[in-house]
């Protein structure tokens, strides 16, 4: 079957580092999308991993090893503003979106 | 970047009533959007796939006569939950993706739609 894994829930302080991993299992590959959801709110794009290595915009970062079927976001410079949930979704062989159940990230001053 | 909205936001309606809710792409056209439901703090779950044109494509464990889907133009797609049930009530989210955008796939979402049924 098809599987993402992350973690439910990270707590981190505010202007530091965090990563969340993100690890699948899909029937193929055609890419890895990070996505923020903040509660009560539809999610929004960050990221989108296609290829090994990392991805840098602005305080966001996005790894992926597809080898290890493994990816990570990796949030610096923390703000209160980026508690949210963030969505690993990888999209399978047939284009379509596999969803992570979501890390709820506390972010605490 | 591409723009889809959701309207309304919030509806709180009877038990037994009929609600729809509307997904429009403000500046691309659709040929394909994507609803979604949410249950508080679980992931998105795809309901159907709505194809402009002919019939939507429902998940498994997705009652089609209850979650009806009409697609009929590019720029529209509206989701009726008939004959609501309180264990209706859910965040459900519609996502579309732009055929003339970048090539990376990614979903434009709308804000999403609350349903409350009493």
């Amino acid at each position: 079957g098809q599987n993402i894994d992350q973690p439910t829930e990270m707590t981190a302080t505010e202007g530091a580092i965090v990563q969340i991993n993100c690890t699948y299992q899909t029937s193929g590959f055609n890419g890895l999308f990070w996505y923020q959801q903040h509660a009560g709110e539809a999610p929004t794009f960050l990221s989108y991993n296609v290829l090994d290595g990392l991805e840098e915009k602005g305080r966001f970062s996005s790894f992926l090893s597809r080898s290890k079927g493994y990816s990570y976001l990796l949030l610096k410079e923390l703000q209160m503003k980026d508690s949210a949930s963030y969505l690993c979704a990888v999209m399978d062989s047939n284009y379509q979106l596999i969803w992570g159940a979501g890390t709820k990230l506390i972010i605490k001053p | 970047g591409a723009v889809v909205s959701q309207h309304p936001s919030r509806v709180i309606c009877k038990s037994g009533t009929s609600v729809k809710i509307e997904c429009r792409s403000l500046d691309f056209q659709a040929t394909t959007m994507f609803w979604y439901r949410q249950f508080p703090k679980q992931s998105l779950m795809l309901m159907a796939t709505s194809n402009e044109g002919s019939k939507a494509t429902y998940e498994q464990g997705v009652e089609k006569d209850k979650f009806l889907i009409n697609h009929a133009s590019l720029t529209l797609s509206t989701l009726t939950v008939t004959s609501a049930h309180p264990e209706d009530s859910s965040f459900y989210i519609c996502s579309a993706r732009d055929p003339g955008g970048s090539d990376t796939g990614e979903l434009f979402f709308g804000e999403g739609s609350r349903l409350t049924v009493l």
